[in-house]
């Protein structure tokens, strides 16, 4: 078991760029979480898909922010445009229903 | 979005003490999950809780589901350096996460 991949794992670009963050979920998982982590704000929960459908993007905050989930094994989550606000650290998670997620090792964004 | 509040927010610690850290929330939840996370890693499931008083270990830790359903507690008995680092609870299966509290341990 590969765990969850996330990449890249460390990412800096400049304000007004387009970000694109990725993650492979364990095969199995049927549901696939976005985290953000800051130290203001903590882990906050952006989005999360079931059987790649997403079913609560209420923590995503603006339209700048969006995530796809094509199929089961893959899932992107894109800011365009970045700002520097959004340097936070984004995890990735993934589950079985009923069962606690797994979480990927992160990638690091800095927006300078 | 909505947190969890734990309690303490930080604590130092000596090797081989017992460690006891709570959280609560104004909402009842159906489970309970506590998090370990380590420096540049995601938080590491240590113990989940799907009923109101169960109890679970995990070798030295030791997780409880509050009656009431709207706290939990972690304890770890006999400390080791290696236990330091953040610990999270989380609600729902984590959709909601804890404010988290930094253990540090001194050998």
């Amino acid at each position: 078991d590969a765990g969850v991949i996330q990449s890249p794992r460390h990412e800096v670009t400049e304000m007004g760029q387009e970000v694109t963050l990725r993650c492979k979920p364990i095969s199995g998982h049927n549901s696939l979480f976005w985290y953000r982590q800051t130290m203001m704000r903590g882990l906050e929960l952006l989005i999360y898909f079931n059987n790649n459908v997403p079913i609560d993007d209420s923590g995503m905050p603006e339209d700048r922010f969006s995530a796809k989930m094509p199929n089961a094994s893959f899932s992107t989550l894109k800011i365009q445009p970045s700002e520097p606000r959004d340097s936070a650290v984004y995890f990735c998670a993934s589950a079985k229903t009923g069962y606690g997620y797994t979480f990927g090792s992160g990638t690091r964004l800095t927006v300078v | 979005g909505q947190q969890l509040n734990q309690s303490p927010q930080s604590m130092f610690i000596q090797e081989g003490e017992d460690v006891s850290m709570n959280c609560t929330s104004s909402s009842i939840f159906n489970t309970w999950l506590w998090y370990k996370q380590d420096p540049g890693e995601g938080p590491v499931l240590l113990i989940a809780l799907y009923k109101a008083g169960e109890l679970t270990s995990n070798g030295r830790l030791t997780a409880q589901f509050g009656i009431t359903r709207k706290d939990s507690f972690l304890n770890i008995s006999a400390s080791i350096p290696s236990d330091v680092g953040i610990y999270f609870c989380a609600g729902q299966f984590g959709y909601i996460f804890g404010t988290g509290t930094r253990l540090k341990v001194l050998a």
